[in-house]
């Protein structure tokens, strides 16, 4: 079955610069990647999502790159701000089948 | 109101117990997922629906019963609750399985 894996644990950033969230999946026929935020307490929320025929996709501050042969998808963040802080979850959906998600980032950025 | 709804938000059970976690959605979504949050492992599936009438094991079906007899519910039983069970229980829709999934507010499930 599917498994995702996801680095760091956590990750310390100041106020304005940028940070990456690396996932790796096992599955090559995935072709769904989500990116959640879930700030404390509260549920999490679609952020950003790519599919496989795609290498590449920003909205504003935020982007999300696919390596297909690699396996291997990350988040990129620029310009963070406090607001940015929460934990974030990368997941992988294997056709119209169940999503797996990583274990989670737990972004702090300091002002 | 239209959304995805749990309930309860919070339970305290006792070991052995049956308890029932529900949720509910209006959006006529096809795919529901209940997933486990536990610090360190992330969001965990625990099972699946793509349609009334048809479920299928996650990543840790252990312990758990569910059934969906209606596409917009999704009823999560643990059958003889173990405080390895005490966690966040979160259910989540979405209109196929690669598409946005929405969540529930979750339940804070407590087992002594």
């Amino acid at each position: 079955g599917e498994n995702v894996e996801q680095h760091p644990s956590t990750l310390s950033v100041q106020e304005g610069d940028s940070a990456v969230i690396k996932c790796t999946y096992s599955d090559s026929a995935s072709n769904y990647f989500p990116w959640y935020k879930q700030e404390l307490g509260k549920r999490p929320q679609l952020i950003i999502d790519i599919r496989s025929n795609v290498g590449e996709k920003k909205d504003q501050r935020i982007a999300v790159t696919l390596n297909k042969t690699a396996k291997h998808f990350s988040l990129h963040i620029t310009e963070t701000q406090p607001e940015d802080s929460a934990v974030y979850f990368c997941a992988a959906s294997l056709n119209t089948d169940k999503l797996i998600f990583g274990t989670g980032t737990r972004l702090q950025v300091f002002p | 109101d239209a959304g995805i709804t749990q309930s309860p938000r919070y339970k305290i059970t006792e070991t052995g117990r049956q308890v029932t976690l529900m949720c509910h959605q209006t959006w006529s979504h096809s795919y529901m997922f209940w997933y486990r949050q536990d610090l360190g492992h992330g969001l965990r599936l625990i099972y699946y629906s793509a349609a009334a009438d048809i479920t299928d094991k996650g990543e840790v079906p252990d312990g758990y019963v569910v059934s969906r007899s209606k596409t917009e519910n999704f009823p999560l039983t643990l059958e003889s609750a173990t405080r390895s069970q005490t966690s966040v229980y979160f259910c989540a829709s979405s209109d196929r399985g690669n598409t946005e999934a929405f969540f529930g507010q979750g339940t804070r499930l407590t087992v002594v």
